[in-house]
């Protein structure tokens, strides 16, 4: 099992591009998480899908959307790039709300 | 105040030291509680969950005082290999989200 993947690794942006950033778990979670991490301040919430079909913000949800494609996927959306979201980006699933499995990161630069 | 705090550090240990990280948590009605480890430019891992009467796994013992919402990390005869940020965590009362504390460095050195 590859468990979470994220896709792309990199990526560099200019201020009002917009991207989607994707993520793919195969341990049949229901839960799935996008966090943003950034020096000093640990991980925080962005959104999260508790079950296939519903999303909910988390702590910093401006500027993002997501969106629950399937029980497998779990994609975020930058509408409009801003300096403040240069950040690395995870995303997670679990079970349920227990242990959490992340994927290897995305690392977003908005210039 | 942050919802889960962390020193920093970064704690700087020789190998063979035992070492000890705290972290408070300010909501009295958070369900669950777990250490992950976070080595660098890597994604964070589950390294034990925390329980009431306390729990040990091999070198790490956790311990959990809810009365004074205070969680903490042993780690015995460190390793070169322990070096890594150790991330406190927290659920919320009804336990679906996890807060995450801003890490806790630790370096082993020979």
């Amino acid at each position: 099992n590859a468990g979470v993947t994220q896709t792309p690794k990199f990526q560099v942006l200019k201020t009002g591009q917009s991207m989607t950033l994707q993520c793919a778990q195969d341990m049949n979670h229901n839960s799935m998480y996008w966090y943003r991490q950034d020096p000093g301040m640990g991980l925080r919430l962005i959104y999260y899908s508790a079950s296939e079909g519903t999303t909910d913000k988390g702590e910093v949800p401006n500027g993002y959307n997501v969106s629950r494609l399937n029980k497998r996927e779990f994609s975020l959306r930058l509408e409009s790039a801003a300096p403040s979201q240069t950040s690395v980006y995870f995303c997670a699933s679990s079970v349920g709300t227990e242990t959490q499995y992340f994927g290897p990161g995305t690392r977003l630069l908005v210039l | 105040r942050k919802e889960v705090e962390q020193d920093p550090g970064p704690f700087n240990v020789p190998e063979g030291a035992t070492v000890a990280f705290n972290c408070t948590y300010s909501n009295s009605a958070s369900q669950s509680f777990f250490w992950y480890r976070q080595d660098c430019r890597k994604e964070p891992k589950l390294l034990m969950s925390v329980y009431s009467s306390g729990n040990e796994d091999g070198r790490f013992t956790a311990q959990l005082n809810r009365a004074s919402q205070y969680i903490s990390l042993l780690i015995r005869d460190s390793k070169l290999s322990d070096s890594a940020t150790y991330l406190c965590v927290v659920s919320d009362n009804a336990g679906n989200m996890l807060t995450f504390g801003g890490g806790t460095r630790l370096m082993v050195k020979p």
